[in-house]
């Protein structure tokens, strides 16, 4: 069975800072993706990761994917108080084409304080 | 971009009513959706994949009979909770994967709707 496991849950950090948030998966996957969700909001689409080694950045997020490690990495770069909200990762359970589904990590709700 | 709608975005109704919330894709066509859970500051939980013309997939754990899902077209499917009680009072998330762009692409992305909540009093 597909776990996937974020860390921390709970991020509370000041403007201007550097953080990295951590998802591991249990079982071999071919692609994993970075949602943020504002309160009362649906999802929102960051970045799709697609092979090992995978770099994406936009703007003061990174994310990266290590396949053998089976741990992808959001990182945050100089936080501003516009990125507070939850973000999810989720990783694909089955083949390309096929049935497929997204696994959800349990979420790192953020919140950066001037 | 590829865009889902989900009508209504809040419902609040008495016990024991049924309601249906509708997921449209916008500007293509979805072979595969995908409804969701959430409970407040919890993750998102998969209840079943809808698949058009025929019949839905159910996670382990969720009642079919209560959760009724129909996928008529390639651009709608509906979730109906029967008979809902105040434990069905969630937010509800549907979600479309662009089939075709996606495997030319290679990573068939699953595009989400806003959300419905669901208040049952």
């Amino acid at each position: 069975e597909l776990k996937v496991e974020q860390n921390p849950l709970f991020l509370s950090m000041q403007e201007g800072k550097n953080y990295t948030i951590y998802c591991n998966y249990s079982t071999t996957s071919d692609r994993l993706y970075w949602y943020r969700q504002d309160p009362g909001k649906s999802l929102e689409s960051l970045f799709v990761l697609l092979s090992n080694g995978a770099v994406k950045q936009e703007g003061r997020l990174m994310a990266s994917l290590d396949t053998k490690a089976r741990l992808s990495t959001l990182h945050i770069t100089a936080a501003v108080h516009d990125l507070s909200a939850t973000y999810f990762c989720a990783v694909v359970k089955g083949a390309l084409g096929g049935a497929q589904k997204l696994v959800f990590g349990q979420g790192t709700r953020l919140t950066i304080n001037p | 971009g590829a865009v889902v709608s989900q009508h209504p975005s809040w419902v609040i109704c008495k016990s024991g009513t049924s309601v249906k919330i509708e997921c449209r894709s916008l500007d293509f066509q979805a072979t595969t959706m995908f409804w969701y859970r959430q409970f407040p500051k919890q993750s998102l939980m998969l209840m079943a994949t809808s698949n058009e013309g025929s019949k839905a997939t159910y996670e382990q754990g969720v009642e079919k009979d209560k959760f009724l899902i129909n996928h008529a077209s390639l651009t709608l499917s509906t979730l109906t909770v029967t008979s809902a009680h105040p434990e069905d009072s969630s937010f509800y998330i549907c979600s479309a994967r662009d089939q075709d762009r996606g495997l030319i692409m290679g990573n068939q992305p699953q595009h989400f709707g806003d959300g419905t909540r669901l208040s049952i009093l």
